[in-house]
């Protein structure tokens, strides 16, 4: 199984700030990856697949890039809406996998 | 508007069973493989199970499997996940999920919660 590692688990950032979580499977992955933002107590949302493609609604200051094994999400203007938990996810072979979460924090 | 809604959630006693259903509207639902994610309190998100459109396939993670099955009724657009065994560590929010191309989960429904304790 492909276990996805986030770096890093927590961010302390200010609004404007540039902001840049990491994303790293175990193997490579092409660039099957998503990534999704949680609020408290809400359902996952996706904003970015297939690495770097934005969903529609989502914010252009949301980017993802990556390929094989390294993916980065970034947040070009950090907002205040912006505060919740990321997680990255693949599908290979039909198994998919989250990573563990990095929850961003408002300095 | 794409509409999931999960149900059957509740308090189980350890070793007991629980079947989820996910109520789906909006969308052409045999169309479309769909999957079941959890959240235990507090904890990261779990794919648990998945299945492909036609039902003919299903997939599990290896913390549920020979204990879990996903199913689905394309006549009544309703998923559903059979829980067997129940053990504490089972304890999560559990959210049904819409694929997209194999590869992410497009659309989520506001969840179900599972508690396994005695």
């Amino acid at each position: 199984d492909i276990q996805m590692t986030q770096s890093p688990s927590t961010l302390s950032a200010s609004v404007g700030d540039r902001v840049t979580i990491t994303c790293r499977a175990s193997q490579s992955i092409s660039s099957w990856l998503a990534w999704y933002q949680q609020k408290p107590g809400k359902a996952p949302k996706v904003l970015i697949y297939a690495a770097s493609t934005l969903e529609s609604g989502v914010p252009s200051r949301f980017s993802g890039s990556g390929s094989g094994t390294e993916f980065t999400l970034t947040i070009s203007s950090l907002q205040p809406e912006d505060i919740a938990t990321y997680y990255c996810q693949q599908c290979t072979n039909y198994l998919c996998s989250f990573g563990q979460g990095t929850k961003l924090e408002i300095k | 508007e794409v509409q999931l809604v999960e149900s059957g959630g509740g308090l189980e006693n350890p070793g007991g069973s629980l079947r989820l259903s996910c109520a789906a509207s909006g969308f052409t639902f045999s169309g479309y493989a769909m999957s079941w994610v959890r959240q235990a309190p507090g904890k990261g998100l779990e794919w648990v199970s998945g299945i492909s459109a036609s039902g003919g396939a299903t997939h599990h993670a290896d913390s549920v499997k020979g204990r879990f099955t996903i199913s689905r009724d394309n006549s009544k657009n309703t998923l559903y996940l059979q829980m067997n065994s129940l053990r504490a560590e089972d304890t999560a929010v559990y959210y049904c999920a819409k694929d997209r191309h194999g590869s992410y989960f497009e659309n989520w429904g506001q969840g179900t919660l599972v508690t396994v304790s005695s």
